[in-house]
């Protein structure tokens, strides 16, 4: 199965402080986008990191590609109460760019 | 407009019943997808359409009918269902991946769901 691992799966931090997600993955992959999803809500895409690049960063957002090591990570910097939400990591395959696979998530909680 | 419609929001239906899901995307995306999202986990693909022809279909129990009616719509029919198929569904559309070896992938635009209960 190509389902990744995120770690952690839950994470609680003050207003303020950065917020740092990690993302693992079995096959090889043509891209890794991060998705957040507010509580029973639509996902909103992030960011989308291609499989030859290393670094990426959005405004306050900051990703790294790993492919020796299957793994990716989010950073969020000076993070806020409305960051709180659920965070997926979705890879697809060499074989078909379609179909994306969803890590389990990690859910985030920024406390004021 | 980069919005994904959904209808209805909520649903609570019988056994027995026939009902449908829509969604819809003013995008011009000839790349549409359904999801089922059970709580606390990620959604999990049903169906890839590309250009309103199914091209993906995830081993989903035939109680579940897709239909893409044109470029800008999706359907999602559903009969006999059963209750472990209470979940939300999310419809997401996206421009379409090129071919095998030459994948490029585009980022998917998700509508807000439909929260289903079966009883």
């Amino acid at each position: 199965s190509q389902q990744g691992e995120e770690d952690p799966q839950a994470l609680s931090i003050q207003e303020g402080e950065n917020a740092t997600m990690n993302c693992s993955y079995k096959t090889s992959i043509n891209n890794l986008q991060w998705y957040r999803q507010n509580s029973g809500r639509g996902l909103v895409h992030l960011i989308l990191i291609r499989s030859n690049e290393r670094e990426k960063h959005s405004g306050r957002l900051r990703v790294t590609l790993d492919t020796s090591k299957k793994s990716s990570s989010l950073l969020i910097t000076a993070s806020r109460a409305a960051d709180t939400a659920s965070y997926f990591c979705a890879t697809d395959a060499v074989q078909g760019a379609q179909k994306l696979v969803f890590g389990q998530g990690t859910r985030l909680t920024i406390n004021p | 407009d980069t919005e994904v419609t959904q209808t209805p929001k909520h649903l609570v239906m019988g056994m027995t019943n026939k009902k449908s899901l829509k969604c819809e995307q003013h995008m011009g995306h000839r790349a549409m997808y359904w999801y089922k999202q059970k709580a606390k986990k990620p959604p999990e693909l049903m169906f890839v359409y590309s250009y309103e022809k199914l091209s993906i279909n995830e081993s989903v129990p035939s109680r579940f009918s897709p239909e893409c009616p044109n470029s800008s719509l999706l359907n999602l029919h559903l009969h006999a269902l059963q209750p472990e198929d209470s979940a939300l569904y999310l419809c997401a559309s996206s421009q379409l991946p090129g071919p095998p070896g030459l994948a490029v992938t585009y980022e998917q635009y998700f509508g807000p769901g439909t929260r289903l209960t079966v009883t």
